[in-house]
């Protein structure tokens, strides 16, 4: 079954420190990977996406990620953190069926806490 | 454009009860996906609507249910509520380019609070 992994339930960084964010993904076929950030108490907010192509993504407020294909991996980086990327970061696969990707299957996110 | 809208953001119901659940979709958007997020179990996949008719459907049981009305908007229902129902219920909804999905976009979400 496809499964999504963030190895890592808590991070905490100083703020202007670079950060990474850890996903594995299991998945048979090229997956569709998403990060997604939620603030307290708000819905998701798509920071980048993977479909295809160039497997180094750029998003908004400044990260990116890259996909490795030999190690399943999808690793959200920040070269400088903001007080303000304080929130929980969720890494998801899409299933794509038929062209769907109304069923996305999540990691357990990582809270992310900045220290001044 | 306005976003994804989810109405009502609170509700508080006791066990037994049902709920209805409204989601608004970002015009033009056909897809709603609907989620279920609780501390112990994270985000779940509930149903997928597309075009008034299911085409995915999570592992969650038959008291939870969906519907898509031809202008995309979106209801779930959960009846005979149970306390483990309490949650934050997300709605999000997807355009298609070419029979091909894009990412979601998700709206604010709908606190349940099952007492």
């Amino acid at each position: 079954a496809q499964s999504v992994t963030q190895p890592d339930i808590h991070i905490t960084v100083s703020e202007g420190a670079s950060l990474e964010l850890r996903c594995n993904y299991s998945y048979g076929a090229t997956p569709y990977l998403f990060w997604y950030v939620q603030s307290p108490g708000q819905g998701l907010q798509l920071l980048l996406k993977y479909f295809s192509g160039d497997t180094l993504v750029q998003g908004i407020k400044g990260f990116e990620a890259e996909f490795k294909r030999s190690q399943s991996s999808f690793n959200l980086r920040k070269p400088s953190v903001h007080w303000s990327d304080a929130a929980e970061y969720f890494c998801a696969v899409g299933e794509g069926y038929g062209g769907s990707q109304g069923n996305l299957i999540f990691g357990k996110g990582t809270k992310l806490s900045v220290k001044p | 454009k306005a976003g994804v809208t989810q109405t009502p953001r609170y509700l508080i119901k006791t066990r037994g009860q049902q709920v209805t659940l409204s989601c608004s979709p970002i015009s033009g958007h056909r897809s709603v996906s609907w989620y279920q997020q609780t501390p112990g179990q994270g985000l779940q996949f509930l149903f997928e609507y597309f075009s008034e008719t299911q085409r995915n459907k999570g592992n969650f049981p038959g008291r939870f249910s969906g519907r898509q009305f031809s202008n995309s908007r979106s209801e779930m229902n959960v009846s005979t509520l149970e306390l483990g129902d309490s949650a934050l219920y997300l709605c999000a909804s997807s355009f298609t380019v070419a029979g091909q999905d894009n990412e979601q976009f998700f709206g604010p979400g709908t606190r349940l609070t099952v007492l």
